[in-house]
């Protein structure tokens, strides 16, 4: 069985500040790991993924992730926080048969002025 | 290109009728999953299917919920009867094999059951 853990349903940061949203993750089998981002009455959209290869993963809106795999973690980093960043953010593993996806928890991220 | 499709937007009806949602997936994804989110829940999968044909449904909460996939291009999830605490964000989503591939979603269904 998979599961996800975010660590903090809510992190607060300032504009500007480091963003730092976690993810620790369990799995049987090699993982594919995905960042999903949702904004106010919108679907989830895809931040970042890592399949294989380079453990270091570059998204969109400038968020990147590092897959640790002695760590089994995934967390999402951002060097400085816009207004615009403001949202929720969903990790989620796969490896299993048949494209199904487990998410984590959730975390709201909000940026302060 | 066209991302997912769902429709209604949003849809408030009484406690009893029959809901209907729909879903267009994005043309030639051969994944099709229904989640649903509330607050106290967070997202959950319902059921999904590949190429038109349901493979797990062990996440519909009750007999009440049905999914069918008539082809490649439709899928519909029909609460009956409905019930206020089925009151959600309904989320469609598709994806291409194989599992590396991600998921895209919908913009999702708010329903609301007075």
């Amino acid at each position: 069985a998979q599961s996800v853990t975010q660590l903090g349903s809510h992190v607060s940061v300032s504009e500007g500040a480091l963003v730092l949203l976690r993810c620790n993750y369990s799995s049987s089998v090699p993982p594919y790991l995905f960042w999903y981002v949702q904004y106010p009455n919108q679907g989830l959209q895809l931040l970042l993924k890592y399949t294989t290869g380079a453990t270091l993963v570059k998204g969109i809106n400038g968020f990147e992730a590092e897959f640790k795999k002695s760590e089994t973690s995934f967390h999402l980093t951002k060097p400085s926080a816009h207004m615009s960043d403001a949202a929720e953010y969903f990790c989620a593993v796969s490896g299993n048969a048949g494209n199904m996806l487990t998410f984590g928890g959730g975390t709201r991220l909000m940026v302060k002025p | 290109d066209a991302g997912v499709i769902q429709s209604p937007r949003h849809e408030v009806t009484e406690m009893g009728q029959e809901v209907t949602l729909r879903c267009k997936p994005i043309s030639g994804h051969d994944y099709l999953f229904w989640y649903r989110q509330t607050m106290m829940r967070g997202l959950e999968l319902l059921i999904y299917f590949n190429n038109n044909v349901p493979i797990d449904d062990s996440g519909m909460p009750e007999d009440r919920f049905s999914a069918k996939m008539p082809n490649a291009s439709f899928s519909t999830l029909k609460i009956q009867p409905s019930e206020p605490r089925d009151s959600a964000v309904y989320f469609c989503a598709s994806s291409l094999t194989p599992l590396s591939q991600p998921q895209h979603f919908g913009d999702g269904t708010r329903l609301s059951i007075l």
